[in-house]
């Protein structure tokens, strides 16, 4: 059964904390992905990669960084988190040609910050 | 950079009842797909229909896809309550890079 998991279901941090979000995907796929999703905003790519150690901006990398230094692994950082970053993390995965295959998602990483 | 929207927003039915929900894009695409989000949790593929299929079924589920209208259409018959869900249409950006999902519709089922 193919898996994606994501660190944390839930996370408090306070403002001004470094933030790690871990994926882990168990499928050998290239693609890798991190998304937001607000209430009214639907989902918004942060930025994905794909191949290791290559990262690509998506629609709203600010204030994002990410890190891909092993095929299953894709992290994305907050390197200052901020009250408006409070919002549900989604991590997905896909073969190659991220158009045409289905996208794999972890469960979510609902984040607060404070 | 939104691409896809959906239609309504929100549906609420009756067990066993039919759901429609549409989905316009604005660009050319090779294939459209969607999926469905359970309160809280992660999205799940559904269905991916080719720029030259015009309808696909899967289970309960049917597909339609209009390309000069760019609009697509997902059917679900004979509802039952755990099909409450939120449903997203998702198209492929212009790099061909990624997935661009729409706003999503909200389906509730009742029993």
């Amino acid at each position: 059964d193919v898996k994606v998991t994501q660190s944390s279901r839930y996370l408090v941090k306070r403002t001004g904390e470094k933030v790690f979000l871990e994926c882990v995907q168990d499928m050998d796929h290239e693609n890798m992905f991190w998304y937001r999703q607000d209430p009214g905003l639907g989902l918004r790519l942060i930025y994905f990669s794909y191949d290791v150690k290559m990262k690509e901006k998506g629609d709203i990398p600010e204030g994002y960084s990410v890190s891909r230094e092993k095929k299953e692994r894709f992290s994305l950082i907050l390197e200052s988190a901020s009250t408006n970053q409070t919002s549900m993390y989604l991590c997905a995965s896909s073969l190659m040609g991220a158009g045409v295959n289905e996208q794999f998602f972890g469960p979510g990483t609902r984040l607060t910050v404070l | 950079s939104q691409q896809g929207e959906e239609d309504p927003q929100a549906l609420s039915i009756q067990e066993g009842e039919n759901a429609t929900m549409n989905c316009s894009y604005k660009t050319s695409i090779n294939n459209l797909q969607w999926y469905r989000q359970n309160s809280g949790r992660g999205l799940v593929h559904l269905i991916l229909i080719r720029s030259n299929e015009r309808e696909k079924h899967s289970g309960r589920l049917r597909v339609t896809l209009d390309t000069s209208k760019k609009s697509s259409s997902l059917l679900i018959t004979a509802s039952r309550a755990a099909d409450t869900a939120s449903y997203f249409c998702a198209t492929v950006n212009q790099a061909g890079t990624a997935l661009i999902f729409g706003k999503g519709t909200t389906l509730s089922v009742s029993s």
